[in-house]
């Protein structure tokens, strides 16, 4: 079974500072793909950024890189200067075959509370 | 310019009461998602519809149900509301559900059973 595992409960970081969210998969499938959503608290998921495990390049968004080393299995999140509004739940979710194996869906690490201090 | 409507965003219900949360889109997508979040933890997928096609979900309990008149809306129905489904419902769309598969999601539905 695939999984995902982010080992930071909750993070801080300085405001204008850089902070690296954790997150590390298990699979034995050849063509997978990554993904971190960002959830403050009124609940919505926002998706942040996506890296296909055929991409050679780690994937960028504005402020978001997500460092991807395939060999250690790891697909960390770097926020850099970080903003108040940055203080949020952050999960790490890995797209997988559903139990019927039709189809794909997304499975969710537990994680990491981020918050941001003035 | 919301995307994945959700309503109502807060609902409670009694223990026993069947309850209906909603699910509406602006984006034409072909999958909808229906995601159980309880507390602190991380949101679980209950079930989707590709079009008309139901996909659930093995573990999801019998006691939640599906419905989707039209590519437009999506509901989640739960028949027999226990304390245990008290949690955030996240409904979600995706253009369909293979390779890259980004996912936009509604702000949710807290269900409070009493």
């Amino acid at each position: 079974a695939q999984k995902i595992t982010q080992t930071q409960p909750g993070m801080f970081v300085q405001e204008k500072e850089a902070v690296t969210l954790d997150c590390t998969y298990d699979t034995s499938d050849q063509s997978y793909g990554l993904f971190w959503y960002k959830q403050p608290s009124s609940g919505e998921m926002i998706f942040l950024i996506y890296q296909g495990s055929y991409d050679e390049q780690n994937a960028t968004e504005g402020r978001y890189s997500l460092n991807f080393q395939k060999a250690r299995k790891s697909a960390n999140l770097v926020i850099s200067a970080s903003q108040l509004g940055d203080s949020a739940m952050y999960f790490c979710a890995m797209r997988e075959k559903n139990s019927g194996g039709s189809n794909y869906k997304l499975t969710f690490g537990k994680g990491t509370l981020l918050t941001v201090n003035p | 310019d919301a995307m994945v409507i959700q309503n109502p965003r807060y609902q409670v219900t009694q223990f026993g009461k069947p309850v209906t949360l909603s699910c509406s889109q602006t984006l034409n997508h072909n999958v909808m998602y229906w995601y159980q979040q309880k507390s602190s933890q991380a949101p679980k997928l209950l079930f989707h519809y590709y079009d008309k096609d139901f996909n659930n979900e093995a573990d999801t309990p019998d006691n939640f149900q599906s419905r989707r008149p039209n590519t437009s809306f999506c509901f989640l129905d739960i028949r027999s509301p226990g304390l245990g489904d008290a949690a955030m419902y996240l409904c979600a769309t995706s253009r369909d559900n293979y390779r890259f598969n980004e996912q936009y999601f509604g702000p949710g539905t807290r269900l409070t059973v009493t």
